[in-house]
């Protein structure tokens, strides 16, 4: 199963509203990212969480990590139309060298 | 004008044939990554490399070989051996193993 898992799968909301994200993993990281990509397009980072913070803020993002149960959440505040994407978060665990492993994702559609 | 850039945009393969897929990068990153993604899915490792003349197996790496001769450079060959190739294939790099990755625009394989 993966590593890293999106919920829900699908979001619809109007703009204005905030939407939520939330992403479960099953072992032990060292960072976690969040990754938007629109259709067709290559991903763009949005942020990352070493695992020792527990939350994180730009623009209207906002990220938290509780590793103790190895969850986190990507909360987009005042939601736009542009802001219509998939998002994805991405883990990165020691393995060998590092390795990212990205979740299915969580498609958001921002109605106007 | 610094990126990662991805060559072609679409490309045709026939039965039988290798195809080679280009990545470049001038973001003097150490680290490459191929990933493949498939209609509503999340991205599947395929192949990353550390450093120069030096990479390692993703979890989806049979069919498919790379090189990593120079920093700049990871280019892809999805061989005959790959039975179902057709998909969206994004290149990513970063500073060093574990950091953010950034992407290209991605190449679309489809098979005639």
């Amino acid at each position: 199963s993966q590593q890293g898992e999106e919920d829900p799968q699908a979001l619809s909301i109007q703009e204005g509203e905030n939407a939520t994200m939330n992403c479960s993993y099953k072992t032990s990281i060292n960072n976690l990212q969040w990754y938007r990509q629109n259709s067709g397009r290559g991903l763009v980072h949005l942020i990352l969480i070493r695992s020792n913070e527990r939350e994180k803020h730009s623009g209207r993002l906002r990220v938290t990590l509780d590793t103790s149960k190895k969850s986190s959440s990507l909360l987009i505040t005042a939601s736009r139309a542009a802001d219509t994407a998939s998002y994805f978060c991405a883990t990165d665990i020691l393995a060998g060298g590092f390795k990212t492993i990205f979740g299915a994702g969580t498609r958001l559609f921002v109605k106007a | 004008d610094g990126g990662i850039t991805q060559s072609p945009k679409y490309l045709f393969r026939k039965e039988g044939q290798n195809v080679t897929l280009s990545c470049e990068q001038n973001l003097n990153h150490d680290a490459m990554y191929w990933y493949r993604q498939d209609p509503g899915q999340g991205l599947r490792l395929i192949y990353y490399s550390q450093i120069v003349n030096d990479f390692q197996k993703g979890d989806i790496a049979e069919g498919y070989s790379v090189s990593r001769e120079k920093k700049e450079s990871f280019p892809l060959t999805v061989t005959s051996a790959q039975k179902n190739p057709t998909a969206f294939y994004l290149c990513a790099s970063s500073r060093t193993g574990g950091e953010t990755q950034y992407f290209g625009p991605g190449t679309r394989l489809l098979v005639l």
